[in-house]
């Protein structure tokens, strides 16, 4: 059963301290998703890859967020420096690379980050 | 950008009964349509999807409708269970995915 998934699952960290979460999208999905999740917000789009390359990251905040795919097999998303408000669920997806425009969208468990 | 706008934000219903959460979209390049189910402390996974140029898709108990003149889409969810009680997320897709604020469900028993 081919998942997504994502490590951590669970974070915490002071203020101000570096955090990268990491996901490891399924094997040949060439398209990739970074959604943070909190009760006000719902899911809120953060940055999209596709093919390793950023297509669209303006949801992030560029002074303290950073994505980036290194290879096919890993994504990243990093906060430096953290901050309370950054507390949140993390969620990465990916897509099938041959799926085309009408595909589903697979959710990795989250990593749930608590900045105190 | 896509905007998606989603309610109710909460649905409380008696088991049997019928559930429906509606969405509105803002962007006519969409052209997929899901719905996501997400349990507490889960991920969020897909329970049915519509593409555009389909008015109407059922599966068992759930069903969705997808009207592109006026730019909104429904879940129904018939006969209604306990183990539906969840959180709801509608998502419309060009490129990226764009989900709605997501609905609350509780199914009493």
């Amino acid at each position: 059963d081919a998942r997504v998934t994502q490590t951590p699952r669970h974070k915490v960290t002071e203020m101000g301290q570096e955090v990268t979460m990491r996901c490891q999208p399924i094997l040949g999905h060439n398209t990739v998703f970074w959604y943070r999740q909190t009760m006000m917000q719902g899911l809120e789009l953060l940055a999209y890859f596709r093919n390793r390359a950023p297509l669209d990251d303006s949801g992030m905040p560029k002074d303290r967020f950073s994505a980036e795919m290194p290879d096919a097999t890993l994504a990243t998303l990093k906060i430096q420096p953290s901050e309370p408000r950054d507390s949140a669920v993390y969620f990465c997806a990916s897509l099938p690379q041959h799926g085309g425009m009408n595909t589903e969208a697979f959710f990795g468990q989250g990593t749930r980050l608590t900045v105190v | 950008g896509e905007n998606v706008e989603q309610h109710p934000s909460t649905l409380s219903v008696q088991e049997g009964d019928s559930a429906v959460i509606k969405c509105t979209y803002s962007d006519s390049a969409s052209n997929y349509f899901p719905w996501y189910k997400q349990e507490l402390g889960k991920r969020p996974q897909l329970i049915i999807d519509i593409r555009s140029n389909v008015g109407e898709k059922k599966d068992q108990r759930i069903a969705v409708t997808l009207n592109k003149t006026a730019k909104h889409f429904s879940l129904h969810i018939t006969e209604t269970q306990p183990e539906d009680s969840a959180v709801y997320f509608c998502a419309a897709r060009f490129n990226k995915f764009y989900f709605g604020s997501g609905t609350k469900l509780n199914v009493k028993p």
